[in-house]
This record gives C-alpha cells, structure tokens and sequence, in this order.
C-alpha cells in the first residue's frame, strides 16, 4: 500500500497560467480531502470529495478553484490563472470514514 | 466559531528532556481529537486520536491528554530525542468521521543537542 500519492511535489507556474493538483488516495478509501497551508499557517480546509461528488467545498475560493474526484483515476484540484497568492503547499488526504485520516506529502506550488 | 488554539507557538528544548503542548478548542458539537506530527517539507502523520470519552492516550514516548469538560487537550513528549523537531498540530472534528477537520496553527518544537 503506497499510501496517499500527491504529484507533482513541487509545481512552478506563472502568473496567469493552470495548476493542476493530483492525489491518489490510499486503496479503499473513497474520500478525498484538500487541504492548503500557507508559509507560517496552519492547514485550512478547501474541499472534501467522494466518488464523482462534491460533499463540502465551503473551504474553496469561488473563483479560479475547482475539484473533482471521478470515477476513475486520481483526484484533481484545479486553479486557473494563477496569482501570487496562490503559492502554498496543498495538502490532500483520504479517508475511509473510519475516522483513518492519512496525508499525502503534498504539492507546493509556486507562482512566479 | 470553531477554532483550534495552540500553545505555545514555539519552543526550544534540550535533548532527553520532556515538554508539554496544549491545545484548547471551541468546535461544537465534539467528536474527536488528533495530534499530528508534521516534520518540514512533509505532510502530518497522526499520533494519536481521542474521542470525548477517552482521557488518555499514549504511543510511545507520545502522550495526549483530553478533558472534554474544560475542551483541552495536551501532548506529552517524554525523554525528547532530535527526530522530534518538527510542528505537532492539534486537529479537532467537529462532526462525525468522515468529514473536514479543523487544524490548529501548530506548535514548532526544536530539540537540541
């Protein structure tokens, strides 16, 4: 079990152009989490997803962010025309609603 | 509002020696508590998890502690080692599992030699 993959580690974009985020959760679990964490903050919630659903993204900005979680293959968190302010790292964990949380190692994503 | 307060912020310690973290939270209604390890570049891995009515708990050299009552919590490290330098988070639930947590900002303990 190679646990929650997050890729890319490390994401370099510049301003105006699409990051895409993926996690594979753990096998068996179906919930997946998106957290960011910005320099010196703790992790803020963003978007908690099952299979093909959106169940709580009251953590998400309402612009230029989106999430998805198909049927098949890994979750994608997607920002559009980036900014500076976008630069943190984004945190995803899988659950599998037996109160087991585990994190992947993250993406940091820096915006030039 | 839900929130996560820990104390302190940072801290410095001596190797072998012990040190306690606390965590105090307002999330209502309350499910369940978490420590989490977090070492730099990395993303946490969990200590321990608490629910309302479970006092203590321990893994390893690690012991969190939970009053529902007062709504604290503290983690004990004992006989701290260099490998413990790291950001311990205490992560509350507000709700039952399977739903968002709500994260305090952290503790950055530094353990030298």
């Amino acid at each position: 079990n190679a646990g929650v993959m997050q890729n890319p580690r490390h994401l370099v974009r510049r301003r105006g152009q699409e990051a895409r985020l993926r996690c594979s959760p753990m096998k068996g679990h179906s919930h997946v989490y998106w957290y960011r964490q910005l320099p010196e903050e703790g992790l803020k919630f963003m978007v908690y997803l099952q299979k093909e659903n959106i169940i709580d993204e009251s953590g998400m900005p309402k612009e230029r962010f989106s999430a998805e979680f198909p049927k098949e293959g890994p979750s994608i968190l997607r920002i559009q025309q980036v900014v500076r302010g976008d630069s943190a790292a984004y945190f995803c964990a899988s659950s599998d609603n037996n109160y087991g949380y585990t994190f992947g190692s993250g993406t940091r994503l820096t915006v030039v | 509002k839900n929130q996560v307060e820990q104390s302190p912020q940072s801290l410095i310690i001596l190797e072998g020696k012990n040190c306690t973290l606390q965590c105090n939270y307002t999330v209502s209604p309350f499910s369940n508590l978490r420590w989490y390890k977090q070492d730099t570049g990395r993303g946490p891995v969990s200590l321990t998890i608490m629910t309302f009515s479970e006092n203590t708990k321990s893994n390893g050299r690690y012991t969190a502690t939970l009053d529902a009552d007062t709504k604290q919590s503290s983690l004990h490290i004992t006989a701290s080692q260099l490998s413990d330098s790291a950001s311990y988070i205490c992560v509350v639930s507000g709700r039952q599992a399977g739903t968002a947590l709500i994260f305090g900002k952290g503790t950055t303990l530094s353990v030298s030699s």
